[in-house]
């Protein structure tokens, strides 16, 4: 049984560009959460999705986006890419409705130069 | 506002031996979760532990096990019989729950980096 697969593993970019970060859920679970985490800090929640809709958004800005398709993977998108948006993005993936696991990838390492 | 308070930036610990990491936690609310996860330097997050705010028992699971106490808002984690392999980064984090009983975001702390010394 796979776990949380994301893609890809480590990109470097330049400032202004745009990214899109991709993760594919553990089987059977239908809710996908993003987490930005910066060296030395613990995750921050960037936003959640479920049944294809943003249900819940941390304190970013609107250059972060994100997508969720109907076999329940999900895109993270970031535009206009700052040096300070360097970072592991982790996915984590879980069951909605009383599951309270959360499953996570191994990340994508982004860094912006 | 809810906030985890990891206090221990890092540890060292004999392999073979006994290591409690601290994680203090605030929130208003009743009902909320607390986890605890393990991210070796591939970046993974990997489970540990987790326990309710209305366990009545403190949560074990193999050589990991959760000292919670409620009312001081601590919910430490104690490693047992240490591993070279237990060397990583160790966070505590923190998830509310609505009514509904769905999930909501982790909050974290900054974590607790732990060196097992052979």
């Amino acid at each position: 049984d796979a776990g949380v697969t994301q893609s890809p593993t480590h990109l470097i970019k330049t400032r202004g560009q745009q990214v899109t970060l991709r993760c594919s859920p553990k089987s059977g679970h239908d809710t996908v959460s993003w987490y930005q985490q910066a060296l030395g800090q613990g995750p921050q929640f960037i936003f959640q999705y479920y049944e294809e809709e943003e249900r819940q958004r941390g304190n970013f800005p609107d250059r972060f986006s994100g997508h969720q398709f109907p076999n329940y993977s999900s895109e993270l998108n970031v535009n206009a890419l700052l040096l300070g948006d360097s970072a592991l993005y982790l996915c984590a993936s879980s069951l909605e409705g009383g599951s309270y696991g959360y499953t996570f990838g191994s990340g994508t390492r982004l860094t912006v130069v | 506002a809810q906030k985890i308070t990891q206090t221990q930036p890092g540890m060292f610990v004999q392999e073979k031996e006994a290591v409690t990491l601290d994680c203090t936690y605030d929130t208003s609310d009743p009902s909320y979760g607390l986890f605890w996860y393990k991210q070796p330097s591939s970046g993974e997050m990997i489970f540990l532990i987790y326990q309710g705010s209305y366990d009545q028992q403190n949560a074990t699971e193999g050589r990991y096990s959760l000292n919670f106490q409620k009312a001081r808002k601590s919910a430490n984690l104690v490693i047992s019989a240490s591993q070279l392999g237990d060397s990583a980064m160790y966070f505590c984090a923190m998830r509310e729950v609505n009514d509904a009983g769905n999930n909501r975001k982790l909050i974290w702390g900054l974590g607790t980096s732990l060196a097992v010394n052979p």
